[in-house]
């Protein structure tokens, strides 16, 4: 069975520029999730889909952040304009929704704004 | 809402050494509870899950017990090897809604053979 895809694996940008990181469920999997991992904190949730509608997006920082979940599949993760403390690897998970099951982490990109 | 604390490291055992790692958490109604892993290089991966009170999750000789009256799931390993080097998460999901899933802070497990 196929991962969670995610890419790019890493990506340097300066300040004040735009990035995108794009994310392929398991298929079959309702539920999608974006976690911002700082070095040496543990994941912090930034959005959840439940198909293509948002479930959960109170932490995402939405005068920089965007996030989208194209027909309920893939999903595309946006910051525009990236500030200095946006460096972290982003992570995207998926699970099927259902009471109990886990989530399947894909590699994770590591961004680093410079 | 809904939190998860775990006993913060670094941690540093020596090959055979019992390990146990603290978490308790705060949440509405009654969670799925987890243990993920991160080996150095690698993505999160499932370590075991327990989804009701007093069940017990184990898996590559890992245990964690479901306390819902003291409102913890501490990782236990009898005998530490050095392949179990990596960073350990506590984290729940809250049943029947949202299924948000919400991580500990991550506790760094060395071990030294």
């Amino acid at each position: 069975e196929a991962g969670v895809a995610q890419s790019p694996r890493y990506k340097i940008i300066e300040k004040r520029q735009s990035v995108a990181f794009w994310c392929n469920p398991i298929s079959g999997h309702a539920t999608l999730y974006w976690y911002q991992q700082i070095l040496g904190q543990g994941p912090k949730l930034l959005i959840q889909f439940q198909n293509n509608g948002v479930v959960d997006d109170s932490q995402l920082p939405k005068d920089r952040f965007s996030a989208e979940r194209l027909k309920g599949v893939d999903s595309t993760l946006k910051i525009q304009p990236a500030k200095l403390e946006d460096s972290a690897v982003y992570l995207c998970a998926s699970s099927l929704g259902i009471t109990g099951t886990e989530a399947f982490f894909g590699q994770g990109t590591r961004l680093t704004v410079v | 809402g809904n939190s998860v604390t775990q006993m913060e490291g670094p941690v540093t055992l020596s090959e055979e050494a019992f390990l146990t790692i603290n978490c308790t958490y705060t949440a509405t109604g009654y969670p799925s509870l987890f243990w993920y892993v991160q080996y150095p290089g690698e993505g999160l991966q499932l370590l075991l899950k327990a989804t009701k009170a007093d069940d017990k999750g184990s898996n590559k000789g890992f245990e964690a017990t479901y306390r819902k009256e003291t409102t913890s799931f501490h990782l236990e390993k009898g005998s530490v090897q050095v392949s179990d080097s990596a960073v350990y998460f506590c984290a729940l999901c809250n049943q029947g809604g949202s299924e948000k899933l919400v991580f500990g802070k991550g506790m760094k497990l060395t071990v030294n053979p």
